[in-house]
């Protein structure tokens, strides 16, 4: 059974740096794309990047590039979306997805990322 | 930048049927653009229902249709039930890797 499952939920103040997770099973997690979507509150999906993890090799969202980092540890099965220093707009539920050829078939049960001072 | 568009909501009577459209700003979405669909519930996580212009998902209802309209893609509900209420993104592929949402429908069943 495929499942991506997310790391819990975060508090943390403005200027902190934060990594979140999303660790696959089920499948071969080097062979398909991990994406990340950010859902602010009470707002709508919006697509910020995603990583091969074959090749670690990352793109981004132009909205979200400089913002975020996407990596991925291929040896555990493991993706992550990373913040130097948070800013209070960081505030969102965010995803984990992956993606087939031809769009996202599996999706992680969320992380929530407070930030506040 | 390109921006994907969407009918922010939609209204369909229980039994009914509904087109949802996902079009772009500049341009017609083909069937390079891989859509998809999904549909998100309130503090629920988003769940596929569409991929590849007109693939279900597994375990979606056959009600439940995706295809091209003229110049978008459409996602159509065949026997609205009220369970259906929802809203509904749909994502486009841009290429090199690229995706963007749409800024979903609001699906109400009155």
């Amino acid at each position: 059974e495929v499942q991506l499952v997310q790391s819990g939920a975060e508090v943390k103040k403005p200027g902190e740096s934060l990594k979140i997770s999303c660790k696959g099973s089920g499948y071969s997690f080097t062979n398909y794309w991990i994406g990340w979507v950010r859902q602010m509150p009470g707002k709508g999906l919006e697509w910020m990047g995603i990583i091969y993890p074959g090749d670690s090799d990352p793109r981004y969202s132009p909205s979200f590039q400089g913002q975020v980092t996407i990596s991925a540890d291929k040896s555990i099965s493991t993706a992550y979306l990373e913040w130097s220093s948070l800013k209070a707009s960081d505030t969102a539920m965010y995803y984990c997805a992956r993606r087939n050829t031809y769009g996202y078939d599996f999706w992680g049960q969320g992380t929530l990322v407070t930030v506040s001072s | 930048q390109t921006v994907v568009t969407q009918e922010p909501s939609f209204s369909v009577s229980p039994g009914g049927t509904v087109t949802l459209t996902c079009g772009l700003s500049s341009g017609s979405v083909s069937t390079s653009y891989y859509p998809s669909w999904y549909q998100q519930t309130p503090g629920q996580a988003p769940r596929t229902l569409i991929y590849n212009i007109n693939t279900r998902s597994s375990g979606v209802p056959d009600r439940f249709s995706g295809s091209i309209l003229g110049n978008k893609a459409a996602l159509t509900i065949t026997g609205a039930q009220a369970d259906d209420e929802s809203n509904y993104y749909c994502v486009l592929y841009m290429g090199s890797g690229i995706s963007v949402f749409g800024g979903g429908t609001k699906l109400t069943v009155l």
